[in-house]
This record gives C-alpha cells, sequence and structure tokens, in this order.
C-alpha cells in the first residue's frame, strides 16, 4: 500500500464555481479524515467518517461543504461556491480506527485557490 | 477552547546546533504525535507517545510526553540541513462525546548550511 492519496494535487477556480477533491485512504484503515490548512497555521478539523458515517463535522463546514464516503472506502469532498476565503490546501488523513492511539497518517493534500 | 501551544513560531539555527520545540497545553491528551511538513505536502509522522513520561528517540530526534500528559517536547541534536520543515505536534483528546484531535500551529524551522 502506498498510503494515502489526493486528487488533483492542485485546483486552481473561479469564484463561484464548484469544486470536488478525492482521497482514496490507506486501504485497511476505517477512518478517514478531511482538514484544511492555511499559511501559517496547524491543519483544522473539517469532519470524519467512521466506514461510510460521517460522525462530526466541525462548525468550520459552512453548507457549501459536503463531504461523502459512500462505501466506506474513497471520499470526496465538494465545494460549492467557492469564495476566495476557501484557498487553503486540503488535508486527508485515514487511521485504522482500532487500537488505542489511532494515529492518523496524511496524504499529500489538495491546493486550492479561488481567483 | 483546547488549545495546543507551540513555541518557538519560528527557528532559525546553523548547521550542527541542537534545539528544542515544546508543545503545550492544559488538556490531558491519550497520545500525541509529532508530524513534520515540508511545503507542498501533507504532514508526515514522526513519532506517537501515549504514557506519561515517555521518551523516544528517531536518530536525532528524541520526544518527551509529560508526566501529566499536557505536555511534549521534541529536541533535535547537531541540526542539519534537511531538518528544515513545519514541525506539528497533535494531541488526541477523549471524552464522553467521542475523540478529537487538535493541531498546535507548528514551528518553522530553518537549518543554514
Amino acid at each position: 500500500d502506498t498510503g494515502v492519496s489526493q486528487d488533483p494535487r492542485h485546483k486552481i477556480t473561479k469564484r463561484g464555481q464548484n469544486v470536488t477533491f478525492r482521497c482514496d485512504p490507506i486501504s485497511e484503515h476505517n477512518r478517514l479524515y478531511w482538514y484544511r490548512q492555511t499559511l501559517g497555521q496547524g491543519p483544522e478539523f473539517l469532519t470524519y467518517f467512521q466506514n461510510e458515517a460521517q460522525l462530526e463535522k466541525s462548525r468550520l463546514l459552512s453548507d457549501r461543504f459536503s463531504a461523502e464516503r459512500p462505501k466506506g472506502s474513497f471520499s470526496t469532498l465538494e465545494i460549492q461556491r467557492t469564495e476566495q476565503g476557501d484557498s487553503a490546501m486540503y488535508l486527508c488523513a485515514s487511521s485504522p480506527g482500532t487500537g488505542g492511539t489511532d494515529t492518523q497518517y496524511f496524504g499529500p493534500g489538495t491546493r486550492l485557490t479561488v481567483l | 477552547t483546547q488549545l495546543l501551544e507551540q513555541s518557538p513560531q519560528f527557528l532559525s539555527i546553523q548547521e550542527g546546533e541542537n534545539l528544542t520545540v515544546y508543545c503545550n497545553s492544559s488538556s490531558v491528551f491519550s497520545s500525541l504525535q509529532w508530524y513534520r511538513q515540508e511545503p507542498g505536502e501533507g504532514p508526515v509522522l514522526l513519532v506517537t507517545v501515549v504514557t506519561g513520561g515517555e521518551v523516544k528517540k528517531l536518530k536525532r530526534l528524541t520526544f518527551q510526553f509529560g508526566d501529566a500528559r499536557k505536555d511534549s517536547s521534541l529536541h533535535i541534536t547537531a541540526a542539519q540541513p534537511g531538518d528544515t520543515g513545519l514541525y506539528l505536534c497533535a494531541g488526541r483528546l477523549e471524552g464522553t462525546g467521542g475523540f478529537k484531535t487538535i493541531f498546535g500551529a507548528g514551528t518553522r524551522l530553518f537549518v543554514k548550511a
């Protein structure tokens, strides 16, 4: 297994457009997380899934954001009507979902630029 | 509000120097991770510490978890230019509502040759 992958790595869009990002977690991992990271900050939690169930959403996740994990494997994060403030690095992570530490492993991220 | 404060925010040193990065909180963590992130990439896991007082070593990097599991430190001996990057700590909190992982803002390290 090659770890968590994300696609695309970079996305440039115009304000008002919709964008969708994909994350493929480590294959045996049950939990999948989405984070947003802006320059000079650590990752901020957006949402996470346990298998296909979305169990928690941050208040940062406005109604323009939606995430799915339909078969408990890959996940998509969609942003509708993008705004310039959405420009950030969007990180996906996965974890086993069992065991004591449940350490998260990150993908390379998708950098979004909204013009 | 649960916060994880990292210090210093920025550190520029010469190759060969030693340094320590700190991660502090008022919250008790069930575990704490240290990650290193390079520009344009996702964080890469360095270590997970679980037990209060635990010390782990990874080559020239030494990680310590505080006895009360509220703080942690990362010490780098004889820093090299390849150590340059953003160092993030992340604490795992478990409560009645489930679990949560919070990240510090990071320490940006620059090691000059």
